[in-house]
């Protein structure tokens, strides 16, 4: 079993929709859990940020975590084509190294 | 502007011969790591340093060494590429808890 398991997609929304993009974790150890956006034959791009369980907010983008059912959700408000890239979760138990889900990709179309 | 460099973009290299990625940062994170990522896969970590502390992953072959001479630059060798080594490799830094990669370098092994 993975330590992180992310649904590959594609998943396919038209502009404007609400993106919603989850992952499920196995190691109760982890404590930081972040969210990138990756562009076709790009680095991943840091999205998104947060310790432990809740909510954390920036524009279009809310990641939350619950540790309870070992569940992370980031959601996409008013989705843009530009938003068209595969969402990869990541996980770090504090030691600095982060284990990835396989990421989600997505394509919204205009 | 940029702040985690890869040089080259792309990399074409024969079957068994060595070849040497390298990155530089210009953030002065005293953490950087270097990622194998293959197609529609997760980045998978294969080494970090913890400014001059090596760690290495207990999978990495060790087909794979990296050397850090000084806080701005990293170099990831392959001693003998093989084919199932061609992947995106990517380079990323940290300070706290969030990394931030740079924009990789494709590796082709002919």
């Amino acid at each position: 079993q993975k330590e992180v398991e992310q649904d590959p997609g594609p998943l396919s929304v038209p502009e404007g929709a609400i993106v919603s993009l989850n992952c499920t974790y196995s190691n109760s150890a982890f404590q930081y859990f972040m969210w990138y956006r990756q562009y076709s034959r790009k680095g991943p791009e840091l999205l998104m940020y947060t310790y432990s369980s809740g909510n954390k907010e920036d524009g279009r983008f809310t990641a939350q975590v619950d540790k309870s059912s070992k569940y992370i959700s980031l959601f996409i408000r008013d989705s843009q084509p530009s938003d068209s890239a595969t969402y990869l979760c990541a996980s770090d138990t504090g030691r600095r190294a982060l284990t990835f889900g396989s990421g989600t990709r997505l394509q919204v179309q205009p | 502007d940029a702040m985690v460099i890869q040089n080259p973009r792309y990399q074409v290299t024969q079957f068994g011969k060595p070849v040497t990625l390298s990155c530089s940062q210009t953030l002065n994170h005293n953490v950087m790591y270097w990622y194998q990522q293959k197609s529609s896969q997760a980045p998978k970590l294969l080494f970090h340093y913890y400014d001059k502390d090596f760690n290495n992953e207990a999978d990495t072959p060790d087909n794979f060494q990296s050397r850090r001479p000084n806080t701005s630059f990293c170099f990831l060798d392959i001693r003998s590429p093989g084919l199932g080594d061609a992947a995106m490799y990517l380079c990323a830094t940290s300070v706290k808890n969030e990394q931030f990669f740079g924009p990789g370098t494709r590796l082709t092994v002919l």
